[in-house]
């Protein structure tokens, strides 16, 4: 168990939806990532928050957002879904105060668009 | 920008023997943090191994070891007496430490057979 929490862990929906995929980082742990993994892929880096502010974007759609709230969880918004958004959606935390990079991931929330 | 290249899509292994997965990775900083993870048939990303760029000497996790090559940009990943619990994904990954995210290369499949 990484301690990262991800809700819900599977997720079907139909196209033109909306979804908010959550997180609840380690205890301790200020930075929330998330990763799009699709089918048989690699990861792909969306979104990095720390502390509540926003610190590196990846190639993240602008049908997609994110925030990290006081508590430190943080959600994970889709909209407009298309079949394509289909994917393993990963959140991981550190305590990025730059002496291990290692990032602790969540189980994942796997999205299916029909 | 940094890439990390996995050029080995699928290997497979029998059971005690060794298998050594490489990656190389492509960056301009001197600085830098490498890891492998394994992602099983759960999709749970576990990480196996971490090395530190200034550190010269290769870092070492029970049967996995790597072999870190700094001027060739070179991160392998060795595997001893491989066991059926191996058979996963394998990815390499690399942070700059100032990125403020992991690059992940496509991974291997790694298949440990009888």
């Amino acid at each position: 168990d990484s301690g990262v929490t991800q809700t819900p862990k599977h997720l079907i929906t139909a196209t033109g939806q909306r979804v908010t995929l959550r997180c609840s980082p380690r205890s301790g742990d200020l930075s929330v990532y998330w990763y799009q993994q699709s089918l048989d892929q690699g990861l792909q880096f969306l979104i990095h928050y720390y502390n509540g502010e926003e610190r590196a974007k990846g190639n993240i759609l602008e049908r997609f957002s994110a925030q990290q709230f006081p508590d430190l969880h943080s959600e994970l918004n889709l909209s407009s879904l298309e079949l394509g958004d289909s994917a393993l959606y990963f959140c991981a935390s550190n305590a990025n105060e730059g002496h291990s990079r290692e990032l602790f991931f969540g189980e994942g929330s796997r999205l299916t668009v029909l | 920008a940094q890439t990390v290249t996995q050029s080995q899509p699928e290997m497979s292994v029998q059971e005690a023997e060794t298998v050594t997965l490489s990656c190389t990775y492509d960056t301009s900083e001197n600085n830098y943090y490498l890891f492998w993870y394994k992602q099983p048939p759960s999709r749970q990303m576990i990480l196996v191994i971490r090395q530190e760029a200034y550190k010269q000497q290769n870092a070492t996790e029970n049967r996995f070891s790597v072999n870190f090559q700094k001027a060739a940009k070179s991160f392998s990943l060795k595997i001893s007496d491989s066991q059926l619990g191996d058979t996963a994904m394998y990815f390499c990954a690399f942070d700059t430490g100032t990125a403020s995210k992991l690059t992940f290369g496509t991974g291997t499949r790694l298949q440990v057979t009888l």
